[in-house]
C-alpha cells in the first residue's frame, strides 16, 4: 500500500459528459502529480500541484483540469468526454517539489476511465 | 525527443533465471535520477529501485540491480534468480527538473513474462 488513496476506481461513462477523479496523497507530502495511462501513449504527465499551487503542466488537455486544495487532496476533472480519454489516471505525491533525496513518487492504484 | 527508450517491448523468461531490461537516456543534467517501477496486471506502479547520476556504486534492492553505465546513458535492470510473480511491465523513468519542479519522464515499458 502506497498511501495514496484514488476513487473511484472504475468509472464508466458516455461521451460529452463530465467526470471527477480524485486522490489523496501520502500523509506529509505537498506535492501531487497526475498521469493518463493509455495503450498507445504510455504513462504521460498531465500536471503537477505542490502546496495548492500548480508546478509543471504537461500533455493536458484544455478539457481537462485539476486542482488541490487546503488539505492537499487533489481532484482532476475531465469534461466534453471523448473515447479517446479511456485510459487509466493515476495520482502520485512526494514530499515536495523535487520529491524526497531521491525523488522517488508514490502511486495511487488508479482511476481507470471507459469512455463508451 | 524521446528521453527515455527501453527497446524491448517483450520479453520471455524461464523460471528462476536472471533477466535484463534494457533502458536508455538522453538528457544533457549533469544531475539527474533514474527510477524503475513495476506494474503487474493489477495496475499499481510499484517502485522497485533507484539510481543517481553521481551514485559511484550501482544500485541494488533484493534481486533488483542495476547496471548503470553512465558514459553509454543506459541503465538496465537486472532481476536475478527470476519468479512466476516477477511476470508484468517494467518501466524505467528518468526525473527531469524544470523551472525548480520535478516529474518523471516514462519509457515505453516491457512486458516480461516468466514461464514455468
Amino acid at each position: 500500500d502506497s498511501g495514496v488513496t484514488q476513487t473511484p476506481k472504475h468509472l464508466i461513462t458516455a461521451t460529452g459528459q463530465r467526470v471527477t477523479l480524485r486522490c489523496s496523497p501520502r500523509s506529509g507530502d505537498l506535492s501531487v502529480y497526475w498521469y493518463q495511462q493509455s495503450l498507445d501513449q504510455g504513462l504521460q504527465f498531465l500536471i503537477q500541484y505542490y502546496n495548492g499551487e500548480e508546478r509543471a503542466k504537461g500533455n493536458i488537455l484544455e478539457r481537462f483540469s485539476a486542482q488541490q486544495f487546503p488539505d492537499l487532496h487533489s481532484e482532476l476533472n475531465l469534461s466534453s468526454l471523448e473515447l479517446g480519454d479511456s485510459a487509466l489516471y493515476f495520482c502520485a505525491s512526494s514530499v515536495g517539489t523535487s520529491g524526497t533525496n531521491t525523488g522517488e513518487l508514490f502511486f495511487g492504484e488508479g482511476s481507470r476511465l471507459t469512455v463508451l | 525527443a524521446q528521453k527515455i527508450t527501453q527497446t524491448q517491448p517483450g520479453m520471455f523468461v524461464q523460471e528462476k533465471e536472471a533477466v535484463t531490461l534494457d533502458c536508455t537516456y538522453d538528457t544533457s543534467d549533469p544531475s539527474y535520477g533514474l527510477f524503475w517501477y513495476k506494474q503487474p496486471s493489477s495496475g499499481e506502479m510499484i517502485f522497485l529501485i533507484y539510481q543517481g547520476s553521481y551514485d559511484q556504486q550501482n544500485a541494488t534492492e533484493g534481486r533488483y540491480s542495476l547496471n548503470f553505465q553512465k558514459a553509454r546513458k543506459s541503465t538496465n535492470l537486472v532481476i536475478s534468480a527470476s519468479q512466476l510473480g516477477d511476470s508484468a511491465m517494467y518501466f524505467c523513468a528518468m526525473r527531469e527538473v524544470i523551472q525548480g519542479a520535478q516529474k518523471l519522464v516514462f519509457g515505453q515499458g516491457t512486458r516480461l513474462t516468466i514461464n514455468p
